[in-house]
């Protein structure tokens, strides 16, 4: 198994354009997660999914949309990228209530 | 509300020397407890979990962790730290809305000395 992986691994975006970071688990979990991590915090909540066609809205979700057409991908869009939006994005997934969550290596963005 | 605290944001131990990383906890029923692991430029990878049961928990790399209920406290400790063991750990609450999201403590940086 590759468990969970992300692309890209590194973007430099303008402030105003779009992109959406790449999640996938080969592991056929239900659950999956997508974080941001920012300079001395823990990570962040922004949306999370319970299964294919199932996603909500975690603590921080503003300026960003999820999407979950199948179990394996869970795609985050950035539409309008702005300069508070620069960060390292951890996508997670997890078989189901009883069970730690698996990371991915993240994606480290940032917004000029 | 649910929160995690680690106190310490900065660690420095001497290589052979033991450890213990402090992590404190606020939550209304019984938690479900983690460490993560973080070394530079890689995500997180899982020490240890408490989900029930015995209340000292091994986990990874010689690493072990005690729940204490009465002090909502889960403190990571290792008896011999390595220079290999210099990274930023991680304690996290799961929480029982959002999915089961973590929720995750500041974190503390870990440095060896040789």
């Amino acid at each position: 198994n590759a468990g969970v992986t992300q692309t890209p691994k590194f973007r430099i975006l303008k402030i105003g354009q779009s992109m959406t970071l790449q999640c996938a688990q080969d592991m056929n979990h239900n659950y999956m997660y997508w974080y941001r991590q920012d300079p001395g915090m823990g990570l962040k909540l922004i949306y999370y999914s319970v299964g294919a066609g199932i996603t909500d809205k975690g603590e921080v979700p503003n300026g960003y949309n999820v999407s979950r057409s199948t179990t394996e991908d869970f795609p985050l869009r950035l539409e309008l990228a702005a300069p508070s939006q620069t960060s390292v994005y951890f996508c997670a997934s997890r078989k189901g209530q009883l069970n730690e969550q698996y990371f991915g290596p993240g994606t480290r963005l940032t917004v000029t | 509300a649910q929160s995690v605290t680690q106190p310490d944001i900065h660690i420095t131990v001497s290589e052979g020397a033991s450890l213990e990383l402090r992590c404190n906890y606020s939550y209304g029923a019984t938690p479900y407890l983690f460490w993560y692991v973080q070394s530079p430029g890689q995500g997180l990878q899982l020490l240890l979990k408490y989900f029930s049961g015995d209340t000292l928990v091994q986990g990874i790399k010689g690493f072990e962790a005690e729940f204490k209920r009465s002090q909502s406290s889960f403190n990571l400790r290792k008896p011999s730290v390595h220079w290999s063991d210099a990274a930023e750990y991680f304690c996290a609450v799961g929480a029982n809305n959002q999915g089961g999201k973590l929720i995750f403590g500041q974190g503390t940086e870990l440095s060896v000395k040789p």
